[in-house]
C-alpha cells in the first residue's frame, strides 16, 4: 500500500500565477482533506471532499478550489497566487465509514511564491 | 466550536528521561482526541487517539496519552525519551457531538528536542 501520495513535491511560482496540486488517497479511503501549513504553524484546514463534493470548507478565499474524482483522488487549485500562499500543502485521507477515524497524511507539496 | 491548545512551543528533555507534551482542548460535546508527529519536511504521522473507554491510550513508538475530562487535557507521554523522538508534535480534537465538525482542529505544535 503506497499510502497517501502527493505531487509535485516542490513548486515555485510567481505572484498572480495559478497552481494545481494533486493527491491520491490511501487505498480504501474515500474522503480527502486539504490543509495549508505555514512555517512554524499547525495545519490549517482548507476543505474536505467526499463523494466528489466539497463537504466542508475552512476560512480560505474562493481563490482556493478543489475537485475530487470518481477514483477518490483530488486536486487543489489556487488562483492569483500571493506571497502569503507560500506554505506546505498537505493532503489527508480517511474512510468516512467510521466517524472517529484518524487521517493519513501525504508528504506534502512545498509551494514557494516569488 | 472546538479548539486545542499546546501551551509549550518547545520541550527539552535528556535521552532516557520521561517526556510529557501538553495539550488541552475545548469542545461543546465529547471529544475525539489525536496526536500526530511530524518530522522535518514530512507529512504528519498518526500516533494515537482517544475515542472512549480507558483514559490511558497507548500508541506507536512507545507513546501514550492520558485523557482527563475534568481538566480537558490529553497530554502525550513516554517513559524514556530517545534522540530519534525529536520532532514536531501536534494535538488535534474533534467534537463528536451531533453538531460536530467532520474536521479535527490542530494545535500549533510543540517541538520536542531530546538531548543525547
Amino acid at each position: 500500500d503506497a499510502g497517501v501520495t502527493q505531487s509535485p513535491t516542490h513548486l515555485i511560482k510567481t505572484r498572480g500565477q495559478q497552481v494545481t496540486l494533486r493527491c491520491s488517497p490511501k487505498s480504501g479511503h474515500d474522503t480527502v482533506s486539504w490543509y495549508q501549513q505555514a512555517l512554524g504553524q499547525g495545519p490549517q484546514f482548507i476543505f474536505q471532499y467526499y463523494e466528489e463534493e466539497e463537504r466542508q470548507r475552512g476560512n480560505f478565499p474562493d481563490r482556493f478550489s478543489g475537485h475530487q474524482f470518481p477514483n477518490y483522488s483530488s486536486e487543489l487549485n489556487v488562483n492569483a497566487l500571493l506571497l502569503g500562499d507560500s506554505a506546505l500543502y498537505l493532503c489527508a485521507s480517511s474512510w468516512d465509514g467510521v466517524s472517529y477515524n484518524e487521517q493519513f497524511f501525504g508528504p506534502g507539496t512545498r509551494l514557494t511564491v516569488l | 466550536a472546538q479548539s486545542v491548545a499546546q501551551p509549550e512551543d518547545q520541550v527539552n528533555v535528556a535521552e532516557g528521561n520521561p517526556l510529557t507534551v501538553k495539550c488541552t482542548y475545548s469542545v461543546s460535546g465529547n471529544p475525539y482526541l489525536f496526536w500526530y508527529v511530524q518530522y522535518p519536511n514530512r507529512g504528519l504521522q498518526f500516533l494515537l487517539k482517544y475515542i472512549t473507554g480507558d483514559n490511558l491510550v497507548k500508541g506507536s513508538y512507545g507513546f501514550e496519552a492520558e485523557f482527563n475530562k475534568s481538566q480537558t487535557s490529553f497530554h502525550l507521554k513516554k517513559p524514556s525519551a530517545l534522540v530519534s523522538d525529536s520532532a514536531l508534535y501536534f494535538c488535534a480534537v474533534r467534537d463528536r457531538g451531533a453538531g460536530g465538525s467532520y474536521i479535527p482542529t490542530f494545535g500549533r505544535g510543540t517541538s520536542l528536542i531530546v538531548h543525547p
